[in-house]
């Protein structure tokens, strides 16, 4: 079946250090891959997606590229803040029947210490 | 952008009673709403997809009867747990589905419903 599996949390680093969080996937014919985002008590916002191997999807400094090769879809930040600690969640949507419904990895926290 | 209310953002109940949770996509139609659970410290399950006009879908291991769903239009859906108990208490999330396909790929997520039952 479809399944994501994320790296292991928590993630602590310090502001400004580099970010990688792992995501790969296991899926039948070719999924859309998303990241989304979790702020403490709210629901979720997705922070970029991409459709199609190697593409890359960006957003507030965060990428991440489809990797067919190695069903990959690592997030990665150059230099993170204070502010992108959350809980961060790799998704895929295969729009099986129609409905497109998304399978979630299992989150990952990310710590961001001043 | 496309904006999902759900209503609401938290409730305590009492053993043996009922309640609902709503989801509104505020400003796009949504023929598909899917109603997520999760619990502390863990990844979103999904519940069911909820299909404008339809019966919901149910996932393998969810009670139909209750967790009951109604979608009787394309701007809401809402979430009945009948006969709360103590371990239905979680943080519910609703997902609405742009019926046009115009918005995130339709996935736009509510901000959630904490539910505890005492």
């Amino acid at each position: 079946g479809n399944s994501v599996t994320q790296m292991e949390g928590p993630v602590t680093l310090s502001e400004e250090a580099f970010l990688t969080i792992n995501c790969t996937y296991t899926a039948t014919g070719y999924p859309s891959l998303f990241w989304y985002v979790q702020y403490p008590g709210e629901g979720l916002q997705l922070l970029l997606k991409a459709t199609k191997a190697d593409d890359k999807g960006s957003n507030k400094g965060f990428e991440a590229t489809y990797r067919k090769e190695t069903t990959s879809f690592h997030l990665e930040k150059g230099s993170v803040q204070v502010s992108d600690s959350a809980v961060y969640f790799c998704a895929l949507s295969t729009l099986s029947g129609n409905t497109g419904k998304l399978i979630f990895g299992q989150g990952t926290t990310l710590q961001v210490k001043p | 952008g496309a904006v999902v209310s759900q209503h609401p953002s938290r409730v305590i109940c009492k053993s043996g009673t009922s309640v609902k949770i709503e989801c509104r996509s505020l400003d796009f139609q949504a023929t598909t709403m899917f109603w997520y659970r999760q619990f502390p410290k863990q990844s979103l399950m999904l519940m069911a997809t909820s299909n404008e006009g339809s019966k919901a879908t149910y996932e393998q291991g969810v009670e139909k009867d209750k967790f009951l769903i109604n979608h009787a239009s394309l701007t809401l859906s809402t979430l009945t747990v009948t006969s709360a108990h103590p371990e239905d208490s979680s943080f519910y999330i609703c997902s609405a589905r742009d019926s046009a396909g115009r918005i995130n790929y339709g996935y736009t997520f509510g901000s959630g419903t904490r539910l505890t039952v005492v």
